[in-house]
């Protein structure tokens, strides 16, 4: 069975904290791995990674995917309270399927 | 502004009274999607849209139903809701290829069925 697995589901830190979250896969052909943050209302795209070792970058945030190990990470450094958030990893997989994790809940405290 | 406009944001109803949620996107995308969102559960897709016309099942699509006659709207219909179906709703889009870009999601229908 197609799987997207997001761990932790949830973590506390506090402001200045590095945070690494996780997303393991298993699906049948794989294309692409998507994550997303997700703050009150709809999610909102952050990094699309189709290559392992390569890593994308953008502020303090950054991700790099394993498709040997079939993961990713999700870096933040020197967090924020607006990280705050719902961080969503999504696979794309065969034609047009796409599946999404359960999410990890990032608190940020000041 | 390039949007996903869904309606309604927030809705009661009652069991078995029929209801649609509605999703407009301006940008001509090709490919159109429903999720579901549940704690614990994440987005789960209920049918997805590749064109006009061209609509397929998700991972849970059982209670739903979708048309695709336009390029930009892509309804969801319960024909008879039931309190299982209570749930964040999120429409998106994107164009064929387009998914180095990722989705664009409406703001999410907040459906309660009482």
């Amino acid at each position: 069975e197609d799987k997207v697995v997001q761990s932790p589901l949830s973590l506390v830190v506090h402001e200045g904290d590095t945070v690494t979250l996780n997303c393991s896969y298993e699906v049948t052909n794989f294309r692409s791995l998507l994550w997303y943050k997700q703050e009150k209302k709809a999610p909102t795209f952050l990094f699309m990674l189709t290559s392992s070792g390569i890593e994308k970058k953008s502020g303090r945030l950054s991700s790099i995917l394993d498709k040997k190990e079939l993961f990713s990470i999700l870096n933040i450094t020197a967090t924020q309270t607006g990280d705050s958030a719902i961080y969503l990893c999504a696979v794309l997989y065969n034609n047009n399927d796409m599946r999404f994790g359960a999410g990890t809940r990032l608190t940020v405290k000041p | 502004e390039a949007q996903v406009t869904q309606n309604p944001r927030y809705l009661i109803t009652v069991t078995g009274k029929k209801l649609t949620v509605t999703c407009s996107q301006n940008m001509n995308h090709e490919y159109m999607s429903w999720y579901r969102q549940d704690p614990g559960l994440g987005l789960r897709q209920i049918y997805y849209s590749m064109n006009v016309e061209v609509t397929d099942k998700g991972d849970v699509p059982e209670g739903y139903k979708v048309s695709r006659k336009e390029k930009r709207n892509f309804p969801l219909i319960l024909e008879s809701p039931s309190p299982n179906q209570t749930s964040l709703y999120f429409c998106a889009s994107t164009r064929q290829g387009g998914f180095a870009y990722g989705y664009t999601f409406g703001s999410g229908t907040r459906l309660t069925v009482v």
